[in-house]
């Protein structure tokens, strides 16, 4: 069964710092696919990022991008010039190939203080 | 259609009670999911369905709970005989065949068993 860990509860760093969430997974699958969703207080989750498990070449979308090892299943993602409007629960997730499940973490609540 | 509906959005019943909550996907959405997410934590796959088809359940779906889409496009979730233990959020997503497309949420129906 794939598991995926967020081993981080709880973060908090100053706005426009940089910041990494880290998440491990474990599968026998060879492809599969990656995500980090955002869920803000109160609001519904929203895609932050994807990672196709068979791309080399790590995802990035603006200030978002991902660290993708997948000889070590690790998949963190990097936050640059982090804003107020960062503040909220990040999950990482893993879908396996036939899409049928996905798979979250515990999550992170990251906190940006002004 | 601006996105994945879930009514109620809130919901209180007595123990023993039975509930139904409804999600309407994105209308050319063909894979549904249901998931539960208690405070703080990571939402736990409910199940899944592609069209009309339940092609997925999870062990956490017990034998009270039950997941219908007849025709393919709305969804509803029953709990029979709530328990205090069954309050949580419970949250819809759907998405498009091709797996490497997202899921996209909705707000959730939060269910309180008092």
């Amino acid at each position: 069964a794939q598991t995926v860990t967020q081993s981080q509860p709880e973060m908090s760093v100053q706005e426009a710092e940089t910041v990494t969430l880290s998440c491990t997974y474990d599968t026998s699958e060879s492809n599969y696919y990656l995500f980090w969703y955002k869920q803000p207080p109160s609001r519904q989750m929203i895609l932050v990022i994807r990672q196709e498990a068979y791309k080399q070449q790590n995802a990035t979308e603006n200030r978002f991008s991902v660290n993708f090892q997948k000889a070590a299943k690790s998949f963190s993602l990097k936050i640059s010039d982090s804003q107020l409007g960062d503040t909220a629960m990040y999950f990482c997730a893993f879908m396996n190939p036939r899409g049928d499940k996905i798979i979250f973490g515990k999550g992170t609540r990251l906190h940006i203080l002004p | 259609d601006t996105g994945v509906s879930q009514d109620p959005r809130h919901k209180i019943t007595k123990r023993g009670q039975n509930v139904t909550f409804r999600c309407d996907p994105i209308s050319e959405h063909n894979r549904l999911y249901w998931y539960r997410q208690t405070l703080g934590q990571g939402p736990e796959f409910l199940t899944y369905f592609q069209n009309e088809a339940q092609l997925e359940k999870s062990r956490l779906l017990s034998d009270r709970f039950s997941a219908e889409r007849p025709k393919g496009s709305f969804s509803t979730l029953e709990i029979q005989r709530t328990e205090q233990g069954d309050s949580a959020m419970y949250l819809c997503a759907s998405s498009l065949t091709e797996v490497n497309t997202e899921a996209f949420f909705g707000q959730g129906t939060r269910l309180t068993v008092v």
